[in-house]
């Protein structure tokens, strides 16, 4: 079945400094991949759609400058949070879609900014 | 655009007894639906979907749903639930339109005691 990677699961980074977490499709190609941020005991927000070879699209209220999205190749999708603050601190989640809406998750990333 | 309820955040059932996740959406266009589970600190993982076909679609866990048009519903069921079936739920939607987000309702949590 269509597997999902997601990079790293836990990191933990001081306020001021940027983090990247990586999504990676790894037995299919994924022209299309999602960001999701979920906070504790909540559902999951679409943050932004990554498409392979072109800028992201973001969800209103989400600040671009803050989450960098970069998707260059058909099996891998960034989300950089540049100069992250604690409140930036939450579960990020990537999801690819494969062939006839199989929507596939990554097993998330949990960031602390401290 | 595509909306999803999730009538009830909390579910507490004993174990073997039936139960019900409750799943209600509002689209103008025709929508695919899904429901995935989250067990703590990890992704999301497929439980079923509806894309077309039989209004009733199985799970190899033992779950059900069915797509019900009219009250635009698509509950989610189980006969007799076990301890490892506590998690968190989402239901999700998708419209019928290649390349979108899935949009999740808030979630239900299911706690299974004995």
């Amino acid at each position: 079945g269509a597997v999902v990677s997601q990079h790293p699961s836990r990191v933990i980074c001081k306020s001021g400094t940027s983090v990247k977490i990586e999504c990676r499709s790894l037995d299919f190609q994924a022209t299309t991949m999602f960001w999701y941020r979920q906070f504790p005991k909540q559902s999951l927000m679409l943050m932004a759609t990554s498409n392979e070879g072109s800028k992201a699209t973001y969800e209103q209220g989400v600040e671009k400058d803050k989450f960098l999205i970069n998707h260059a190749s058909l099996t891998l999708s960034t989300l950089t949070v540049t100069s992250a603050h604690p409140e930036d601190s939450s579960f990020y989640i990537c999801s690819a879609i494969q062939s006839n809406y199989g929507y596939t998750f990554g097993s998330g990333t949990r960031l602390t900014v401290v | 655009a595509q909306s999803v309820t999730q009538l009830d955040s909390q579910v507490p059932v004993f174990e073997e007894a039936p139960v019900e996740l409750r799943c209600n959406y509002s689209s103008s266009v025709s929508v695919y639906l899904f429901w995935y589970v989250q067990y703590p600190n990890q992704g999301l993982q497929l439980l079923l979907k509806y894309l077309s076909g039989s209004t009733l679609v199985e799970s190899i866990n033992g779950f059900e749903a069915e797509f019900n048009k009219s009250q635009t519903s698509f509950h989610l069921r189980k006969p007799s639930v076990h301890i490892s079936d506590t998690a968190e739920y989402f239901c999700a939607v998708s419209p019928n339109q290649a390349g979108t987000a899935l949009i999740f309702g808030k979630g239900t949590t299911l706690s299974v005691s004995s």
